[in-house]
This record gives C-alpha cells, sequence and structure tokens, in this order.
C-alpha cells in the first residue's frame, strides 16, 4: 500500500554511527509499530505508538530510540548502531485498537 | 509476555493438496490473531484474521480455527497453487497494541 512508506530502502553504516531510519503514513493512522526481522526469528515488535507524543516498548527495544511529534511521522534511530542490529526493519500502521497492521516496505540495513 | 511458537518451519504439497499451519500461543488475555503471507523481499501482507470470541473464520481457500481453551490456532489453505508459496507468519496480540510473532512457515507448492 502506498500509505506508508520507508526510507531509506537500503542503509549500509559502521559500528558506533547513528542512524535514523523514516516512517511516513497518509492514512492518518493513530497507531505505528517498529518491528525488525531476522531469520529464524519472525518479526519482533521494538517500539509501538497508541498517538502523537505517546510511545511504548515493544519485545527488544534496547538501542533503540522512537519518537511521535506527528501522527503521521515515525522515526527510529539506532544512537550506536552495533553489528547485532543489522537486520531487515518493518514499520506498520493500524487505524485504531481493532484494525489490523499494514506493513511498509522495509530498510534493509546493514552494519559493518 | 507472550509467547508464539509455529509449526512445521517448512512445508512442502502438491499443487491441489491442502497445507495446515500451527500456532500456539502462551497469553491466555491474548484476543486477536492475524495470519501474513510474505514473497521473498516483500512486505508481510494481512491474509486473514480471527478474533477470540469467534472460533473459525473462512475465506475462499483460506481459513482459520482458534481454540481458546487449548491456545492454539491454525491456517488451513485448501487446493494451493503455486502463488500460495512463502513464508506465513501467525501473530497473537491483547488487545491490539503489542503483537508477538510466530517465526514463520516456509510454505513451498510444488506444481
Amino acid at each position: 500500500d502506498a500509505g506508508i512508506t520507508q526510507s531509506p530502502r537500503y542503509k549500509i553504516t559502521e559500528t558506533g554511527r547513528q542512524v535514523t531510519l523514516m516512517c511516513h503514513q497518509t492514512w492518518s493512522h493513530s497507531y505505528m509499530f517498529w518491528y525488525r526481522q531476522d531469520l529464524g526469528h519472525g518479526l519482533r515488535l521494538i517500539y509501538y505508538s497508541a498517538a502523537a507524543d505517546i510511545t511504548d516498548k515493544g519485545e527488544v527495544p534496547d538501542g533503540y530510540v522512537v519518537s511521535r511529534s506527528k501522527t503521521e511521522n515515525f522515526p527510529l534511530t539506532l544512537e550506536s548502531a552495533t553489528r547485532s542490529q543489522t537486520s531487515v526493519y518493518f514499520c506498520a500502521s493500524s487505524g485504531d485498537r481493532d484494525q489490523p497492521q499494514h506493513f511498509g516496505d522495509g530498510t534493509r540495513l546493514s552494519i559493518l | 509476555g507472550e509467547n508464539v511458537e509455529q509449526h512445521p518451519s517448512t512445508l512442502s504439497v502438491q499443487e491441489g493438496d491442502s497445507a495446515v499451519i500451527k500456532c500456539t500461543y502462551s497469553d491466555s488475555a491474548s484476543n486477536y490473531f492475524p495470519w501474513y503471507k510474505q514473497e521473498l523481499g516483500k512486505r508481510p501482507q494481512l491474509i486473514i484474521d480471527i478474533r477470540s470470541n469467534v472460533g473459525e473464520k473462512k475465506d475462499q481457500r483460506i481459513a482459520v480455527t482458534l481454540n481458546k481453551t487449548a491456545k492454539h490456532f491454525s491456517l488451513h489453505i485448501t487446493e494451493t497453487q503455486p502463488e500460495d508459496s512463502a513464508v506465513y507468519f501467525c501473530a497473537a496480540s491483547r488487545n491490539f497494541n503489542k503483537f508477538y510473532f510466530g517465526s514463520g512457515t516456509k510454505l513451498n507448492v510444488k506444481p
């Protein structure tokens, strides 16, 4: 669905660098989510947000920071990247508590 | 927190046969169970979901069943086609906040 976009699609960086992954949705969905996808682990929730200025930790939040100053944007920041954070990152959104999630195309992040 | 286990990790079927993927969950308060299909290099896409007040839901060739007592739910695909080949993920959520995913099942439909 074109309503949720992630950028960049691919990113290579070095350990210790800060990197920010962007997520933008045009549906005015209340809920937004960040997942990482690794082989053998499926999708694991990093952080989620129920509305602007409301965020909460997911299953694997360590090493990540999020913010949500506007409803449509939910950036994910790795403040000091580590090799273990090499992964594919998916952003998702949903309109309300009882609505399914829609995923973005993902960002493939490699940390050397 | 919730723990979702998914089996099998790989499944190979002949075109036209049925495929069944099973998931178990640990949190009895989980009340929403979606299934996603993910093709190689693509985003996960919702194919069917079920809520805890329903025991079964069907959409054409796809069905999901839920057993709340046993805390397990299953995806059933009938008359499989080569385009059904993909990785399938189950998930569980309590009140649509935190979602916990299974580790995925790679389905291969042989023509």
